[in-house]
């Protein structure tokens, strides 16, 4: 039973183009909701988050929307750059600090 | 400032063999967490802790257990390791508060056959 869902297990986008992955999750108790980004042979590495008392945030090239009656989180990147290329992953807090991710999503940004 | 550091970075075991991997960050955070990463998965969390001596178990914690002494080092230790926990070990920690960001470290590669 996935709490966390991203459907879309990857994504290809031009330069300069906009970026869009979405995350879905189940139980509207969730209350903070974090994204990560991730290279390959690396850790994970936060990029924005947003608690739910907000249905924006933005930080330079990116901003997180959340839409709470839809269960729905969504990442825009613009514009996108070929160094945006790596696996998204959304997470949410569960239970107090406990963060529950989702699957990711590979996003390739073409030159 | 080293962050969250993470020791070995590759592995290999056999079947029955035990092994400890270490956890260690400079960031004076309360808590410390343990995920494994599948192939083409989430990160999934084997165990945390809130503090020195206080541990509590994640969503898979089934073959492996953790000690927390000093706020800075968190190992994992597996006992008779399996085919099924060759995967990714990410070790992450955070200050204490709710919504706080995780870091992590840069992972184990842990192979078992």
């Amino acid at each position: 039973d996935q709490q966390v869902k991203q459907n879309s297990p990857s994504l290809s986008v031009q330069e300069g183009r906009i970026s869009i992955l979405n995350c879905d999750y189940t139980n509207s108790m969730f209350d903070y909701f974090l994204w990560y980004k991730k290279y390959p042979a690396e850790g994970p590495t936060f990029l924005i988050s947003i608690s739910s008392i907000k249905d924006k945030n933005e930080d330079g090239r990116f901003t997180v929307f959340l839409n709470k009656s839809a269960k729905h989180l969504s990442l825009h990147i613009v514009p996108s750059q070929p160094g945006d290329s790596a696996v998204y992953f959304c997470a949410v807090y569960n239970a107090g600090n406990m963060l529950t991710f989702g699957g990711g999503t590979r996003l390739m940004v073409k030159p | 400032n080293a962050g969250v550091t993470q020791t070995p970075k590759f592995r290999i075991l056999k079947i029955g063999q035990s092994m400890t991997l270490q956890c260690a960050q400079d960031m004076n955070h309360n808590y410390m967490y343990w995920y494994r990463q599948d192939p083409g998965m989430g990160l999934k969390l084997i165990y945390y802790s809130v503090g020195a001596g206080i541990t509590d178990k994640g969503e898979v914690p089934n073959g492996y257990n953790v000690s927390r002494s000093t706020t800075e080092d968190f190992p994992l230790r597996l006992e008779l390791a399996a085919p099924s926990q060759t995967s990714v070990y990410f070790c992450a920690s955070s200050g204490s508060g709710s919504g706080l960001e995780q870091y992590f470290g840069p992972g184990t590669r842990l192979t078992v056959t």
